[in-house]
């Protein structure tokens, strides 16, 4: 059971717009800035997203994230077929004094 | 280029030690925290601790405290990830991190796969 909740799975079309959520409390996403991590198969994972809505240089202004209260956000829009990863939301818990991963979201282009 | 180069797969036996290793290059490997994360097979990302190569400074999570090794060679640009008695629970996946700002994994390595059986 992980600290942070995001949904097991999500999918949509090419093109089209996805958005995936990060549940937290006021220990960890309400408190500390999130990170978004991309995992395409069999790859380690690439960091998309930094200080809830930064990105990284090279990674495409499709990618956006967002932060409001004990939740964050990542949306992709115009969705390509090479979208098609595991997503990691991230944070630092001031209670458990670790640093925390969401269970991670499989994305699928269909 | 900016890379942190792991070290290869590795298959052991449970009871025996091991340390994988992790090295930095292309930027101050120094002054960067260095974090190690666990993938179980199939599962999600696990922050195991993090390291300042600079004064050794080390970090571990609760769940890893203990259980793991982390160190460093300044000399090298080089930290490692060592068990004393490997279990069969410990087969996984390991990356080493560079830490950006925050709590914010900028930079991985290409990931370890260490298979312990018997």
């Amino acid at each position: 059971q992980s600290v942070l909740t995001q949904p097991p799975s999500v999918s949509a079309a090419p093109g089209q717009k996805v958005t995936i959520s990060c549940s937290g409390s006021n220990s960890n996403i309400e408190n500390n800035f999130v990170s978004w991590y991309q995992q395409l198969p069999g790859t380690a994972p690439k960091l998309l997203i930094s200080e809830n809505h930064k990105r990284p240089s090279g990674i495409p202004d499709r990618f956006s994230g967002s932060k409001s209260g004990t939740s964050a956000t990542l949306d992709i829009t115009g969705l390509q077929t090479g979208d098609e990863a595991d997503y990691y939301c991230g944070t630092w818990d001031s209670s458990l004094f670790t640093l925390v991963f969401g269970g991670g979201t499989k994305l699928t282009v269909l | 280029e900016v890379q942190l180069v792991q070290s290869g797969v590795e298959v052991k036996k449970p009871g025996e030690s091991l340390k994988i290793s992790c090295k930095g290059s292309g930027y101050s490997f120094t002054n960067t925290w260095i974090g190690w994360v666990r993938q179980l097979p199939g599962k999600g990302l696990e922050w195991m601790g993090i390291i300042y190569p600079d004064d050794s400074e080390t970090t571990y999570s609760p769940s890893f405290q203990g259980q793991v090794t982390i160190s460093v060679d300044k000399s090298t640009s080089t930290t490692y990830l060592h068990w004393n008695s490997l279990k069969a629970s410990d087969t996984a996946i390991y990356y080493c991190a560079r830490r950006g700002f925050g709590w914010t994994f900028d930079l991985w390595g290409q990931g370890v796969l260490v298979t312990v059986s018997s």
